[in-house]
């Protein structure tokens, strides 16, 4: 069983409202990521961070932010959401080596 | 750019026959590869991982082959189950070093295992 835990798991908000997705890991892993899917389309990379201090862009352009003060807290925030940011966001994190990325449940986000 | 293509379409198959899903990347060569389970609403769950070195891997009933040559990877599900019934995801490594542990995920395909 993963210890990496996303809150909240849905989250209904109307337009813009500033929101924060919560991800922890209890596992001391360095490298944490942020994944957006659509329903039915690939995962995109669209944050990741090295370890504390170290955030960095992925490879989807997202008006999100992240922050990483802590090794076990890796937070995802939106100041002003809107409609296109709908989307389910997978938090991931993974140990030192070539090793298996272990995903939370996901925040399924509806922006109205 | 980097690309992986899965079926798109459904496997459909009866229960105790071997599923085999197919995952075809262009334009990169990835140290390894990835294979994931993910059930709708929920974040995947690791299965298998495969080196650039490696031809072939297997766990319990589950086998990947991976051909850098052919750059392919194929997953089989041997005496599935309706219980296997889920979306899998190939996921090479994005960079050939395999450091940053940065994957790119294909759209997945779905697998339907009937009684």
């Amino acid at each position: 069983e993963a210890d990496i835990y996303q809150t909240p798991r849905y989250l209904v908000i109307g337009t813009g409202k500033k929101i924060t997705l919560e991800c922890s890991q209890t596992m001391g892993h360095d490298k944490m990521y942020w994944y957006q899917q659509d329903p039915g389309m690939e995962l995109h990379l669209i944050h990741y961070s090295y370890g504390v201090n170290s955030t960095e862009k992925g490879d989807l352009s997202s008006e999100s932010t992240v922050s990483r003060i802590r090794t076990e807290h890796f937070p995802l925030t939106l100041e002003s959401a809107r409609p296109s940011h709908t989307s389910q966001y997978l938090c991931a994190s993974k140990g030192q080596g070539t090793g298996e990325l272990f995903f939370g449940e996901g925040s399924r986000l509806t922006v109205l | 750019s980097q690309k992986i293509e899965q079926n798109s379409e459904a496997l459909n198959i009866q229960e105790g026959k071997t599923a085999t899903l197919t995952c075809n990347y262009t334009n990169y060569s990835p140290a390894y590869l990835q294979w994931y389970r993910q059930d709708p609403g929920r974040g995947p769950v690791f299965l298998l991982l495969i080196r650039e070195n490696e031809k072939e891997k297997r766990k319990e009933r589950l086998k990947v082959t991976f051909d850098t040559t052919l750059k392919q990877s194929l997953f089989h599900i041997t005496a599935s189950q309706p219980a296997d019934s889920a979306t899998y995801l190939c996921a090479p490594s994005k960079d050939g070093s395999g450091n940053t542990g940065k994957l790119i995920f294909g759209q997945g395909t779905t697998l339907q295992v009937k009684p």
